[in-house]
This record gives C-alpha cells, sequence and structure tokens, in this order.
C-alpha cells in the first residue's frame, strides 16, 4: 500500500525567509501527486498538482513543487514567505491505478511578521 | 457558487448517541469522500462513493456508516459503536472519479464532540 510522509511536523519561519516542505512516497510506479493547503477557518484547497510533463509545477500564491522519481519525492518550494502562508500544508499521492488519494500527516506552518 | 456544504460547523454530543453528518455538494460531481482528520494524524479515509447507491469502505470505516441516496449526498453516521468519535470530520468530491489527476474538492468541516 502506498504510504506518504511529511517528514516536517511543524515549521516555523519570519517573514521573507525561504520555505521548503519535505513529502516522499513508497509507491515506485506512475504517480499523480498534489499538494494541498488548509488556511486557518477555512476548508482544504488545492495549491498544485502534477500528473506528468515539466516535473517542476507551479501553483497559487507563488508555490512551487518540484517531482523528482528518483528519490520518490515531491517537495513544496516557496522562495519568500509571507505572514499569510501560515496554514497547514498536505502531501497526497494518487497510485497504483487507485482514484484515491493517500494523505501524508500535514505540515504545520507558522510564519512571524 | 458551486460547493461542497458540510453542516453543522460544531456539533456536541453525549457518548452512546448516534449522530448524521450532512454533506451536499452542486458541483456535479461523481465520487464523494469522508475523512476524518486528528491532529498529527493527516486525513484518514472513512468511506467514498463513486455513484448513487454504492459505496466502500476506507481504511477506518469501523463505527461508520454512510448512504448515498442521491447524487449530491452523501451523510456519514457517526455510530456509538466508534470507540474515539471526537474528531474533525471532512467531506470531500471529485469529478470523473476514475480520473486520476482530478484534485478533491473538500467542505469546510463539522467538528464533533463526544462526552
Amino acid at each position: 500500500a502506498q504510504s506518504v510522509s511529511q517528514h516536517n511536523h511543524h515549521v516555523i519561519l519570519s517573514e521573507a525567509a525561504s520555505l521548503e516542505l519535505g513529502c516522499n512516497y513508497s509507491y515506485g510506479g506512475t504517480v499523480n501527486l498534489f499538494w494541498y493547503v488548509q488556511y486557518p477557518g477555512q476548508h482544504l484547497q488545492l495549491l498544485l498538482k502534477y500528473f506528468s510533463g515539466d516535473p517542476l509545477v507551479k501553483g497559487i500564491k507563488g508555490f512551487e513543487a518540484e517531482f523528482i522519481k528518483s528519490k520518490f519525492s515531491f517537495n513544496l518550494r516557496k522562495p519568500s514567505v509571507q505572514w499569510s502562508d501560515t496554514a497547514e500544508y498536505f502531501c497526497a499521492v494518487k497510485s497504483g491505478g487507485s482514484y484515491i488519494p493517500t494523505f501524508g500527516r500535514g505540515t504545520s506552518l507558522i510564519v512571524h511578521p | 457558487d458551486g460547493g461542497i456544504t458540510q453542516s453543522p460547523k460544531y456539533l456536541f454530543r453525549k457518548e452512546g448517541q448516534n449522530v448524521t453528518l450532512s454533506c451536499e455538494q452542486n458541483l456535479n460531481h461523481d465520487a464523494m469522500y469522508w475523512y476524518r482528520q486528528d491532529p498529527g494524524q493527516g486525513l484518514r479515509l472513512i468511506y467514498y462513493s463513486q455513484i448513487v447507491n454504492d459505496f466502500q469502505k476506507g481504511d477506518i470505516a469501523e463505527g461508520y456508516s454512510v448512504s448515498r441516496e442521491k447524487k449530491e449526498s452523501f451523510p456519514l453516521t457517526v455510530t456509538s459503536a466508534q470507540k474515539n468519535p471526537t474528531a474533525f470530520y471532512l467531506c470531500a468530491s471529485s469529478e470523473l472519479h476514475q480520473s486520476y489527476n482530478s484534485p478533491l474538492h473538500f467542505g469546510n468541516g463539522t467538528r464533533l464532540t463526544v462526552t
């Protein structure tokens, strides 16, 4: 069965710092990869997704993620975070012919102004 | 605006009582899902449904039941058999249920507290 690891459970940054959140998955076949974000008091929403083509995908609000197949990774990055990026971030993977995504445990990001 | 509506936002129940959480979508999506979110554990799948009158157990279905009598509705009942029901419950939907790149759309969630 697919498993998804988000190694950073809590991240605290100051505004303008660079961000990288790790996401690793276990299944080695064809995968579709997603990052979702949950801002305080709001519903989970899609940040970005990868299913084929350019392994560097760009999402909303200046976020990007890079799919590295050899490392089974899909890390999320932002060069300069803002206070409004404070949220919980979830990595999700669809694989093995299943359309049901497997979610990671989430990373709580706090950005200090 | 299209979306997913979960109600109520907060729900309080006494131990031993069954409780039903509502989820309605007007996105015309085929598939609907129920997840449970606990701190530090991410989202865990309870039940999902691909089409009306059909649903499948997820990873943590014990103590829960669902129905899918209409395409737009997927209520979740938390029964008294669920050992640890206090949690945040999320409903989601997706189009083209067999499309592997279609993302999930989520509701705002229901926070259930059982005492």
